[in-house]
């Protein structure tokens, strides 16, 4: 049981290149999410989705896309890069936290610098 | 979704002392979680206790939350150096709520 993986573990970009930040897990959870971290702040919601073909937006959307064709994953595309997006970003998900007795488990986060 | 307030910002103990953090919120919850994040790591779940729940032990862990102050604390016993992490609190109120969370509190045990 492998949890939430993300990949790559590090990512340095030029300004202007567009890549995918890979997420994946083997919980069957409906929810999964992306957030950005920035040094010394907490966490800031990207996008989520509910279900397999639902996503939507979060707090700070602009920049990212993602899709949700699987259960299992849910990528995070950076259309064209920004030295602003230089963050680190974290995958989650969890049975649907509306349900009130859930957690959220974490992927391990990918570094990204934009250059 | 409604987003926890800790406090304080930042903690720094001895090892083997007490470390109490709390969150605050503004509206009616279903549960509150607590999470811990190794620096630069993923969070990882602590805890989670719910609106009729007033104590909640785990281990050196023991959480409190009183729904009248909207308010919760985390308090962990005999600190080790291995507790230094970033503490977070994510409260729940009505179906379709995301996980959102505060800054956090900063806690250093030193050796």
């Amino acid at each position: 049981n492998a949890g939430v993986t993300q990949t790559p573990k590090f990512q340095v970009l030029k300004t202007g290149q567009s890549m995918t930040l890979q997420c994946a897990q083997d919980m069957n959870h409906e929810y999964m999410s992306w957030y950005r971290q920035d040094p010394g702040m907490g966490l800031r919601l990207i996008h989520y989705s509910v279900g397999a073909g639902i996503t939507d937006q979060g707090e700070v959307p602009n920049g990212y896309n993602v899709s949700r064709s699987t259960t299992e994953d849910f990528p995070l595309r950076l259309l064209s890069a920004a030295p602003s997006q230089t963050s680190v970003y974290f995958c989650a998900s969890s049975f649907y936290p509306g349900t009130g007795v859930s957690e959220a488990f974490f992927g391990q986060g990918t570094r990204l610098t934009v250059v | 979704s409604q987003q926890g307030e800790e406090d304080p910002q930042a903690l720094s103990i001895q090892e083997g002392e007490n470390a109490t953090m709390n969150c605050s919120y503004k509206t009616s919850i279903n549960n509150l979680q607590w999470y811990r994040q190794n620096s630069g790591r993923g969070l990882v779940h602590l805890i989670l206790i719910r609106s009729n729940e007033r104590e909640k032990h785990s281990g050196r862990l023991r959480v409190t939350l009183d729904t009248s102050k909207k308010s919760s604390s985390l308090l962990i016993t005999a600190s080790r150096a291995a507790d230094t992490a970033s503490y977070f609190c994510a409260p729940f109120g009505n179906y379709g709520q995301n996980f959102v969370f505060g800054p956090g509190t900063r806690l250093s045990v030193l050796p």
